[in-house]
């Protein structure tokens, strides 16, 4: 079975810029979750997605923002760069929304903002 | 908001035993779960409890203490590939996983 995949794994982009970052999720895992990693700081969630619905969502500001399909593969956008906005970001998905429930995470995005 | 906390790094030697600890807030706790990170790489998942006791697999385990809002991961004959990043990460009913800030376990020969 293959893993969570993300696509693009490395991006430079600009401050004022927008970006998109692609998951998808390990076959039949309906729940996808995005994190923010920075150096020193633990994981940070972003948003949690089931059934192409936002079930949570972090104290990040505006410019972030995300999505999920009918075959759940998930988007996230960020407008509007800013250089703080350097991390590495993570999806994770999960069979459901069972608080046992593994996360299965993908490699990751790592973006630069120059 | 939830918060735990570990220590940021550990150092053990080869073939020792080490416990990384993780205290958590108590509003709404429901499990702990412990993922590894190895420096470059995706967390993966070790170990989740959501009961009182010591969780056992191969050479890592996983206790949790309710009643102290208190956890620990145990790692036994460690090996050089054991250097990573260990977190703890508190489930609290419907709501996502929190993470800790992370242990930087190195292991030395």
């Amino acid at each position: 079975k293959a893993g969570v995949t993300q696509t693009p794994r490395y991006l430079i982009k600009t401050r004022g810029q927008q970006v998109t970052l692609s998951c998808s999720p390990i076959s039949g895992h309906r729940s996808v979750s995005w994190y923010q990693q920075t150096p020193g700081q633990g994981l940070q969630f972003l948003f949690e997605y089931f059934s192409e619905t936002q079930r949570n969502k972090g104290n990040f500001p505006g410019r972030f923002s995300g999505r999920q399909f009918s075959n759940s593969r998930s988007e996230m956008n960020v407008s509007t760069l800013e250089l703080g906005d350097s991390a590495l970001y993570l999806c994770a998905s999960s069979l459901s929304r069972q608080n046992s429930d593994e996360q299965f995470f993908g490699p990751g995005t790592r973006l630069t903002v120059l | 908001g939830q918060s735990l906390e570990q220590p940021s790094e550990v150092t053990a030697v080869e073939g020792a035993i080490v416990q990384i600890n993780c205290t958590y807030q108590t509003s709404g706790f429901y499990g702990l779960s412990w993922y590894q990170q190895h420096d470059g790489g995706a967390p993966t998942f070790l170990s989740y409890n959501a009961l009182d006791g010591l969780e056992e697999t191969g050479r890592f385990s996983s206790f949790l203490s309710r009643s102290d809002s208190y956890g620990y991961l145990l790692l036994q004959e460690l090996q050089m590939k054991d250097s990573a990043s260990y977190f703890c990460a508190q489930q609290t009913g419907n709501t996502p996983l929190v993470f800790g800030k992370g242990t930087r376990l190195s292991v030395i020969a």
